[in-house]
């Protein structure tokens, strides 16, 4: 019964490209919410989706941030033209039906750009 | 003013105290609330759900107060392995969470 799964758990990219960022939910699980954490800061929502659906994207910088939950397959979390100020640890979430069920968390992805 | 808002502490409390973590929430249709710890950095691990008739599970209590819009977490007998981040969440209708920034607890031998 495996968990959340995220990979990888670690990306590195130069300024400008690109970062995808995947997220497999528990089974069963059809509902995924992205957090970002800065360096010394609390956990930040980002975005809840359903399957093929965005719920609530109020938590997502306007440029350059997009995010999906496609029919098959993992959630992505797409960063384009990537900046220093990107680097963070980013979790994924996942909830079995409702949206306020309980959340469980993947082991996050360690982005760094350089 | 933050929509969750927690004293980020740091506690440093004695092996066998008690110690008790309080968060407010701004948002009055907010629906369901949960405690997670989060050791290091690593990612939140879930340690309770907080309900108004509150919620016992071994050493930890959590209670919900809707009137004023806060929820508290009862650690009682500290263990040197209660050492983390605790992190309280307000989630609304709509699924959007909102975490507190966390209350730093160490506990010390």
């Amino acid at each position: 019964n495996a968990g959340v799964m995220q990979n990888p758990r670690h990306l590195v990219r130069r300024r400008g490209q690109e970062a995808r960022l995947r997220c497999s939910p528990m089974k069963g699980h059809s509902h995924v919410y992205w957090y970002r954490q800065l360096p010394e800061e609390g956990l930040k929502f980002m975005v809840y989706l359903q399957k093929e659906n965005i719920i609530d994207e109020s938590g997502m910088p306007k440029e350059r941030f997009s995010a999906e939950f496609p029919k098959e397959g993992p959630s992505i979390l797409r960063i384009q033209q990537v900046v220093r100020g990107d680097s963070a640890a980013y979790f994924c979430a996942s909830s079995r039906q409702t949206n306020t069920d309980t959340q469980y968390f993947g082991p996050g992805t360690r982005l760094t750009v350089l | 003013r933050k929509e969750v808002e927690q004293d980020p502490g740091p506690f440093n409390v004695p092996e066998g105290a008690t110690v008790a973590f309080n968060c407010t929430y701004s948002n009055s249709a907010s629906q369901s609330f949960f405690w997670y710890r989060q050791d290091c950095r690593k990612e939140p691990k879930l340690l309770m759900s907080v309900y108004s008739s509150g919620n016992e599970d071994g050493r930890f209590t959590a209670q919900l107060n809707r009137a004023s819009q806060y929820i508290s977490l009862l650690i009682r007998d500290s263990k040197l392995s209660d050492s983390a981040t605790y992190l309280c969440v307000a989630i609304g209708n709509a699924g959007k969470s909102t975490f507190g920034d966390g209350t730093t607890l160490t506990v010390k031998p």
